[in-house]
This record gives structure tokens, sequence and C-alpha cells, in this order.
């Protein structure tokens, strides 16, 4: 069926760089298209959505960008800190459907 | 607010045994929801309820069974818990609409099955 997956299983970044996550997903029909953080021991959290009309959403230190052409959603969190040490999950959401979870990918910042 | 509370945190069960995870929210979501995490893996969504009276099956609903007699409460109960159940267990919440985008995840229920 269907499915949301990730690129790379674990990601290493230097605190203060920027970290970009990738994900790929297959449902065209998905509205949305969302990430959530999960820290260790904990549930995931919420970080940013963004329609499927859009390119670009930027937050508070990240930016979610999508490319309906490849089908691929990506995550960029600026001067990564090492309170960002956690796993990132892309998920997505075709109309009144419910989300649906990637695999995840595990951020380490490097102090 | 305390957003969505789950209970137990830990417990261990032997095969076969019953058990009720608990889950409560006070953010008067009509949307609920119950996830699986196995270690490294993403979240497999076994139940989820649209609103007080209504269940429906995810992808993984065997072995379980939900109920949601309230806004305020979904428990979800295993029967004849097996190794296979061994698992985390999620509880969320969400507004409907655009607003079912945003899960407020519970602490999680980590089970063991012996």
């Amino acid at each position: 069926g269907e499915s949301v997956g990730l690129h790379l299983p674990t990601l290493s970044v230097q605190e203060g760089d920027n970290s970009i996550i990738n994900c790929a997903y297959s449902n065209s029909a998905s509205d949305y298209f969302i990430w959530y953080k999960q820290e260790s021991g904990k549930g995931p959290q919420f970080i940013i959505d963004i329609r499927s009309n859009m390119d670009k959403r930027q937050g508070q230190r990240v930016t979610v960008l999508l490319n309906k052409t490849v089908k691929h959603l990506s995550l960029q969190i600026a001067a990564t800190q090492p309170g960002d040490s956690a796993v990132y999950f892309c998920a997505e959401k075709p109309g009144y459907q419910k989300v649906t979870f990637g695999t995840g990918t595990k951020l380490q910042v490097i102090p | 607010n305390a957003g969505v509370t789950q209970t137990p945190k830990f417990r261990i069960l032997k095969i076969g045994q019953s058990m009720t995870l608990q889950c409560t929210q006070d953010m008067n979501h009509n949307y609920m929801y119950w996830y699986r995490q196995d270690p490294g893996m993403g979240l497999k969504l076994i139940y989820y309820s649209v609103g007080a009276g209504i269940t429906d099956k995810g992808e993984v609903p065997n072995g379980y069974n939900v109920s949601r007699s309230t806004t305020e409460d979904f428990p979800l109960r295993l029967e004849l818990a097996a190794p296979s159940q061994t698992s985390v267990y999620f509880c969320a919440s969400s507004r409907q609409g655009a607003g079912a985008n945003v899960l407020t995840f519970g602490a999680g229920s980590r089970l063991t099955v012996l």
C-alpha cells in the first residue's frame, strides 16, 4: 500500500550546524504533510505541517520543504542544538483519513 | 491542563493474561487514537475514535479492543496477551478537521509480555 518513508535512519550533526532530515512519500492524495519530534522516553510532539498546495513553510528555527514533483519532504533545523537530539517522523494525512507515520530518523547532535 | 494521560506507565504480563491500558484527555478533543511503537520503529495505528460511541480499526487491530463511552476516555483492552504485543503503546488525541494534523500524545505505556 501507499506509505511514508525516510532516506536515512541516523543523522549526526555538529552543534550549531544546520540539519536536514529527508522523507519520501508515495501517496499523492495527501493533503497535509507533518513532522513530529520524539525525545527519548516520551511521546511524539508536533513540530510543523505543510499543506499540499504549498512548497515551503517556516516555523521557529525549522523550515519544511515540499517537492511534489519528486514526492519529497524535508525538515531543516537551523543552528542545531543538543535539545534537538531526537527521532523525527514525517507523516501524511490524506483528506479525512488518519495520520500515517513513517519509520523515523534519529538526529544526533555532536557537542 | 494535563493533556493526555496514560496509565500504567509500565506493565509486565504473562502470556494469556488480559489487561486494560487507560487513556484520558482533558482538551475536549473529538478524535482519539491508540498507536503501538516497536523498538526502533514507527507508530502503527491500532484503533481510533472520532467521537463518543464511535470506534474503528486501524492498521493492526488484532488482539485488541477499545471503547469510547465518553469524550475524555479511550481505554485499550488486550485479551489473551501474546509476546508479539510487547511494545510501547501511545494514546493520542486531536481536534477534528484541519486540527486533526496536530496529535497530542501521552507519555506512553511500556508493556512486556513474557
